[in-house]
């Protein structure tokens, strides 16, 4: 099975702050990669799909890259609105595997 | 609006069994695979099991195989999770997901299942 290492996995943080959260996988799942937002008592919403791309509705300062097999979900001028739990998900092969999950805290 | 709530879930002794169901409004269900995904309380996202639009592939999860089985009716716009000898380790919400070229792009709202004697 494919590992989705997520790190960290939880992070405090200030308003305005250029936050970065990454996935490596075990294995190439190529651009097969999710970035899900989560706040409590609430679904998950996709922010990111195949690695880079935006989701509908997403605000710009959300944005996903990839580095051989890291993944990385990067929030510029972090908001208040924007302290969630973030997932990533490989949906290249199955099982589909999520990572651990990332807590954002205010400091 | 897509749509997609979930139902069937409740409390229920270990060794019995328990249907979900997730009933889709919004695009044409027949046309996209959908899948299970749960969370346990204060954990993180486990993918249970997926099946295509025709319902020619599913897919599980080892945890679930052979316990859990997934369907769907187009007819009705429903997917079904039918879950038997459920185990403590199954308590969770479940969601249902629709799938997408990118992934899974809708969720719904989730149903608890909790399996306790």
């Amino acid at each position: 099975d494919i590992q989705m290492t997520q790190s960290p996995s939880s992070m405090s943080v200030s308003l305005g702050d250029t936050v970065t959260i990454t996935c490596r996988a075990s294995q190439d799942v190529g651009i097969y990669v999710n970035w899900f937002q989560q706040k409590p008592g609430k679904s998950p919403r996709r922010m990111i799909y195949r690695a880079t791309n935006l989701a509908d509705g997403v605000p710009s300062r959300f944005s996903g890259s990839r580095s051989g097999s890291d993944y990385s979900l990067t929030i510029s001028s972090l908001e208040s609105e924007d302290v969630a739990d973030y997932h990533c998900l490989q949906y290249d092969e199955y099982p589909n595997t999520f990572g651990a999950g990332t807590k954002l805290e205010l400091k | 609006e897509v749509q997609l709530v979930e139902s069937g879930g409740g409390l229920v002794q270990p060794g019995r069994s328990l249907k979900l169901s997730c009933l889709a409004s919004g695009f044409t269900f027949s046309n996209y695979g959908m899948n299970w995904i749960r969370q346990a309380p204060g954990k993180g996202l486990e993918w249970v099991a997926s099946i295509s639009s025709s319902s020619s592939y599913i897919y599980y999860a080892d945890t679930v195989k052979g316990r859990f089985t997934i369907s769907r009716d187009n007819a009705k716009n429903t997917l079904y999770l039918q879950m038997t000898s459920l185990r403590s380790e199954d308590t969770a919400l479940y969601y249902c997901a629709r799938a997408d070229y990118g992934g899974y792009r809708d969720w719904g709202q989730g149903v608890m299942v909790t399996v306790s004697s």
